[in-house]
């Protein structure tokens, strides 16, 4: 069964800096390519970011693009996000998602970033 | 405003069936596979449908999905209250430089 653990999300000050990670389980992590997947308060999902299964090709929504790093470690079965120069419009509760057929077939509970000074 | 567009809200009785729409275009929906996706308050997630009409494993019947032109479909039968939730419709976007477009969300209320 595939399982996805994100943590890192705290409360941070805008202009911050933030890493989040996404433990997976339950699946080969090195072949799949991943996803962090966003939902601000009160509103709709939002693709933020993607890594290949390699890791040599990552993929940013135009709104993170230039402040989020997207990486992975499969040796560790791990994903992680850096994030930067944070905005209260990064306020999100931030999700893991697996990549599969044309879709995300596995997700993890979220982990929820507030930026507030 | 999301690049898909769909009905902010449905509602229905147990037992009774629903329709959630999906509207897109012709660089979205029209020329690539739909997912569908529930969320319920506090739970991760989950598939219901992917390319366009398949369900994982798990997902029982009364779920499903179709695909017409430039709009997508999911169809729920035989409601019940656990089905009260939000759902998204994801697609590609061939105008975007990449990873996927979400729709805007419909919240199912089970009356």
């Amino acid at each position: 069964e595939v399982q996805l653990v994100e943590s890192g999300g705290v409360l941070v000050q805008p202009g911050g800096s933030l890493r989040l990670s996404c433990a997976a389980s339950g699946f080969t992590f090195s072949n799949y390519a991943m996803n962090w997947v966003r939902q601000a308060p009160g509103k709709g999902l939002e693709w933020v970011s993607t890594i290949s299964d390699s890791g040599g090709g990552t993929f940013y929504a135009d709104s993170v693009k230039g402040r989020f790093t997207i990486s992975r470690d499969n040796s560790k079965n791990t994903l992680y996000l850096r994030m930067n120069s944070l905005s209260a419009d990064d306020t999100a509760v931030y999700y893991c998602a697996k990549s599969g057929a044309n879709c995300y077939n596995g997700w993890g509970q979220g982990t929820l970033v507030t930026v507030s000074s | 405003q999301s690049v898909l567009t769909q009905p902010p809200s449905v509602s229905a009785a147990p037992g009774q069936k629903v329709t959630i729409s999906c509207s897109g275009s012709s660089s979205n929906i029209e020329n690539n596979y739909v997912s569908w996706y529930q969320l319920l308050p506090g739970t991760a997630p989950k598939l219901l449908i992917y390319e366009n009409n398949k369900r994982p494993s798990g997902i029982p019947d009364r779920f499903s999905g179709s695909k017409s032109g430039t709009s997508a479909t999911l169809g729920i039968t035989g409601l019940q209250t656990g089905d009260e939730a939000d759902y998204y419709c994801v697609t590609w976007d061939s105008s975007l430089s990449a990873g996927r477009v979400f729709g805007g969300g419909t919240k199912l209320t089970v009356l």
